[in-house]
């Protein structure tokens, strides 16, 4: 288990640029979470994956944010047009949805985020 | 989803157990409770989980009561490195991945 890679850890960018991080989750998890966290706060909520399907965003996503799963390995978040607003760290989490009746539990495995600065 | 309320912050010394309480009145018969412990410049990393009664893993001890609407995470013996933040999340067995995370406790654990 080699955990959850995220990449870069930081990332500086002008206002208005694009900016486009990268997760790796645990190779066998098929869901993919996409958090995002200020500073004193909890992580928030942005979207999930289920293998390659998007199932769900937060209302937090605005029309400015992006983000894939090809294949149902890697995903990429995008976000477009970068605001001061959106410097946070980017946190990617994944688990192993197990079968439905199943005992076992598939708590979340976080990476290390990307922190993100908006100058 | 189910609101939970842990205290903002707790101090301890180096040797002590430590007891963190978190409420979740609302909590519904399929939630499970995950704690977290995040670390500056870390994720957060899955610490326990339980869903009624008492679990135990070399990490930390989680207590249930029946009625479900608390539960408190047991950490013996902490050392400095103990020194985090801690969230309490009710949800479904993933964890409650949309529940909102709160500010979590602030653990401070003095020499």
């Amino acid at each position: 288990d080699t955990g959850v890679s995220q990449d870069p850890r930081h990332k500086i960018t002008k206002r208005g640029q694009n900016v486009t991080f990268r997760c790796d989750p645990i190779s066998e998890h098929n869901r993919l979470y996409w958090y995002r966290q200020t500073l004193g706060q909890g992580p928030e909520f942005l979207t999930y994956f289920q293998n390659e399907a998007q199932l769900e965003k937060s209302r937090l996503l605005s029309d400015r944010f992006s983000a894939e799963r090809p294949k149902g390995s890697f995903s990429t978040l995008e976000i477009q047009r970068t605001e001061q607003g959106d410097s946070a760290m980017y946190l990617c989490a994944s688990s192993l949805n197990a079968p439905a009746g199943a005992r076992s539990n598939s708590p979340l495995h976080f990476g290390n985020g990307t922190r993100l600065t908006v100058t | 989803l189910a609101k939970t309320t842990q205290p903002i912050s707790m101090d301890s010394y180096e040797g002590q157990e430590v007891n963190i309480t978190c409420s979740h009145n609302n909590i519904a018969t399929n939630d499970y409770i995950t704690w977290y412990q995040q670390f500056p410049s870390q994720g957060p990393r899955f610490i326990i989980q339980g869903y009624k009664t008492k679990v135990t893993n070399e990490v930390a001890s989680l207590f249930i009561p029946a009625d479900r609407k608390s539960s408190t995470l047991s950490l013996p013996r902490v050392s400095l490195s103990d020194t985090a933040v801690y969230y309490c999340l009710v949800g479904d067995r993933t964890g409650g991945f949309k529940t909102i995370f709160g500010a979590g406790t602030r653990l401070f654990v003095k020499a």
